[in-house]
């Protein structure tokens, strides 16, 4: 099993649509989480980072259950701006310690 | 957050030949800088750790002797790839890790493409 799994994807949506994706993760001693998202030929650049308590950033909410070792991301009224790869990243052994990505899920906001 | 940079943006060598990227973290020290790879349509994959004044950490798989890492100060990381072959073309990536938030802050990468 690999270490963070995602929706396989792509996703392609209209615009003004509420899409979710999720995550899981196999390290129950994971410390942090994030979403990353990455657009084409580019570098990954953080989204959000993920709380046990949920958090909400304008139009997007990020949830984490760690009894399930799952993780998810809601847009809400999605913009064409949307369109990237978004990478759910999990750091399983505390600070200065390496990420682990998962192979990402790609979102296509259509007009 | 955090800016870094990359240097150089892309780049295109023969083979045999050896290429140096460099990583910076323009305003703030990073005793920790991380150097990945990613190949088409593939994820992120971690290649090695640069701690400032020690050893890089590599993982497995990464042959410690064709990418050399060497992070002589905190604001600067290089990964040099020796005797390039066309199968180590790719994306390379660093990220300089965050001084309060376990958060990692990425370079624009570099296209390194050996013929």
């Amino acid at each position: 099993r690999k270490e963070v799994e995602q929706d396989p994807g792509p996703f392609n949506v209209p615009e003004g649509a509420t899409v979710a994706f999720n995550c899981t993760y196999s390290n129950s001693a994971s410390q942090s989480f994030f979403w990353y998202r990455q657009d084409c030929r580019k570098e990954p650049k953080l989204l959000m980072s993920v709380y046990s308590s949920g958090n909400e950033d304008g139009r997007f909410t990020a949830q984490l259950n760690r009894a399930s070792q799952y993780i998810s991301l809601l847009i809400r009224d999605s913009k064409l701006s949307d369109s990237a790869t978004y990478l759910c990243v999990v750091n399983p052994a505390g600070y200065g310690q390496n990420f682990v990505f998962g192979p990402g899920t790609r979102l296509s906001v259509l007009p | 957050g955090a800016v870094v940079s990359q240097h150089p943006s892309w780049v295109i060598c023969k083979s045999g030949t050896s290429v140096k990227i460099e990583c910076r973290s323009l305003d703030f020290q990073a005793t920790t800088m991380f150097w990945y790879r990613q190949f088409p349509k593939q994820s992120l994959m971690l290649m090695a750790t640069s701690n400032e004044g020690s050893k890089a950490t590599y993982e497995q798989g990464v042959e410690k002797d064709k990418f050399l890492i060497n992070h002589a100060s905190l604001t600067l990381s290089t990964l040099t790839v020796t005797s390039a072959h066309p199968e180590d073309s790719s994306f390379y990536i660093c990220s300089a890790l965050g001084r309060i938030y376990n958060e990692q802050f990425f370079g624009p990468g570099t296209r390194l493409t050996v013929l």
